[in-house]
């Protein structure tokens, strides 16, 4: 099976709340993970990443916790737009190789006006 | 700036058919990707390439070939088109983060 996957594939929001996407990786020696937002018909947009020897990192309205305990990755959006409305996908790359970027499948995002 | 651009946006080829994928990016990336992705999953590596004259396979390379002549340009070959191809294709260039084309829509009937 695939080592990194997603614990939902759909979640639907109320415009204004945050949002959690979560994701869930199997291969400790992954030391980079990115977070990708794809809208329809588009392709993947970087969001965020981060490293292993971090635990957080913040963006633009958005942040990434790593948990290297448990293998586990979250994408948190504050203050949900519809804009944001879209496909993302979490990935995650070992030993610096650029040509070893392993998506997850994705969690479709839905925000209700 | 145009980024990454791939051409055609969209093709429908019959089986055994041949063709290309073009991929141009022009912010002199080193690295550049060919990823498929299936209908409600992921994206998949086919090949990769570290620079012009360097290419390597990815997770899925069967039916597939790349060359890297430039930097700009890197090109996927399909030589005999099978249903199982049928997929949205991209491309992709990096120095650090991954920068994606808009996707090639290819059905193989």
């Amino acid at each position: 099976g695939e080592s990194v996957g997603l614990h939902l594939p759909t979640l639907s929001v109320q415009e204004g709340d945050n949002s959690i996407i979560n994701c869930a990786y199997s291969n400790s020696a992954s030391d980079y993970f990115i977070w990708y937002k794809q809208e329809s018909g588009k392709g993947p947009q970087f969001i965020i990443d981060i490293r292993s020897n971090m635990d957080k990192r913040q963006g633009q309205r958005v942040t990434v916790l790593l948990n290297k305990t448990v293998k586990h990755l979250s994408l948190q959006i504050a203050a949900t737009q519809p804009g944001d409305s879209a496909v993302y996908f979490c990935a995650e790359q070992s030993g610096g190789s650029q040509g070893n970027l392993i998506f997850g499948k994705g969690t479709k995002l839905s925000v209700k006006p | 700036n145009a980024g990454v651009t791939q051409t055609p946006k969209f093709r429908i080829l019959k089986i055994g058919q041949s063709m290309t994928l073009q991929c141009t990016q022009d912010m002199n990336h080193n690295y550049m990707y060919w990823y498929r992705q299936d209908p409600g999953m992921g994206l998949k590596l086919i090949y990769y390439s570290v620079g012009a004259g360097i290419t390597d396979k990815g997770e899925v390379p069967n039916g597939y070939n790349v060359s890297r002549s430039t930097t700009e340009d890197f090109p996927l070959r399909l030589e005999l088109a099978a249903p199982s191809q049928t997929s949205v294709y991209f491309c992709a260039s990096s120095y650090n983060e991954q920068f994606f084309g808009p996707g090639t829509r290819l059905t193989v009937l």
